[in-house]
């Protein structure tokens, strides 16, 4: 595989669900990033992870906990969400993130809260 | 705060031209970035600009003036794989990507 993967593509979960979302990179980097993706909303930055580390949590709500066991995989458990939760995940990565560079997408987890 | 703004939405005709603008106010700046994202599917990168000026890539084309705080994207002879969402991000002094809620570009034939 090439590229940043994602699974699931799709996840529809009730609210007192527990579910995760995982990403893999194959492109050799080490920063990897969760955003959410609403409709018509800028990319909202969730966390960052820079060499397995997390340097950046954006007032993200505890029922979203992210999770990198190493530079290539990432995590986001997520349990007890609500509707508003309801959003295309992507996960990304790139370079490390003191460093000017694109950063690479994976094709996202839609997922519904019902 | 830091915003980017551009066109919520912006209908052209396949096979003329199309100038999508970016206007930024972010806390330094390290590079303005440009990507398109077809409808479920992922951001891919376009273009980068870091000095003032064009840079051209084929049938497409991004512009910067950093004193303006000013972007745009031109997409010459355009084709209705052309029809995407186009994000513009600029990396601010601490190296994150602030993100414009894009344009959704529509193609008609």
């Amino acid at each position: 595989e090439t590229g940043v993967t994602q699974t699931p593509r799709h996840l529809v979960m009730g609210m007192t669900n527990k579910k995760s979302l995982k990403c893999e990179q194959h492109l050799g980097h080490n920063a990897m990033y969760w955003y959410k993706q609403s409709a018509k909303k800028p990319l909202e930055l969730m966390f960052v992870y820079n060499f397995k580390e997390q340097t950046e949590n954006n007032s993200v709500p505890s029922r979203f906990s992210p999770e990198c066991p190493n530079s290539s995989h990432l995590f986001l458990h997520l349990h007890t969400l609500q509707p508003e939760d309801s959003a295309l995940y992507l996960c990304a990565s790139s370079q490390p993130t003191n460093t000017v560079g694109e950063q690479f997408f994976g094709p996202g987890t839609r997922l519904t809260v019902l | 705060g830091q915003n980017i703004d551009q066109p919520t939405e912006m209908t052209a005709t396949e096979g003329a031209i199309v100038q999508i603008n970016c206007t930024y106010q972010t806390s330094g700046f390290n590079g303005l970035f440009w990507y398109q994202q077809h409808a479920g599917e992922a951001p891919t990168f376009l273009s980068y600009n870091v000095l003032d000026g064009l840079e051209e890539k084929g049938r497409f084309s991004s512009f910067l003036s950093r004193s303006k705080g000013y972007s745009y994207l031109l997409l010459k002879e355009l084709q209705m794989k052309d029809s995407a969402s186009y994000l513009c991000a600029v990396m601010d002094s601490n190296y994150q990507l602030i993100w414009g809620a894009g344009t959704k570009l529509i193609i008609k034939p």
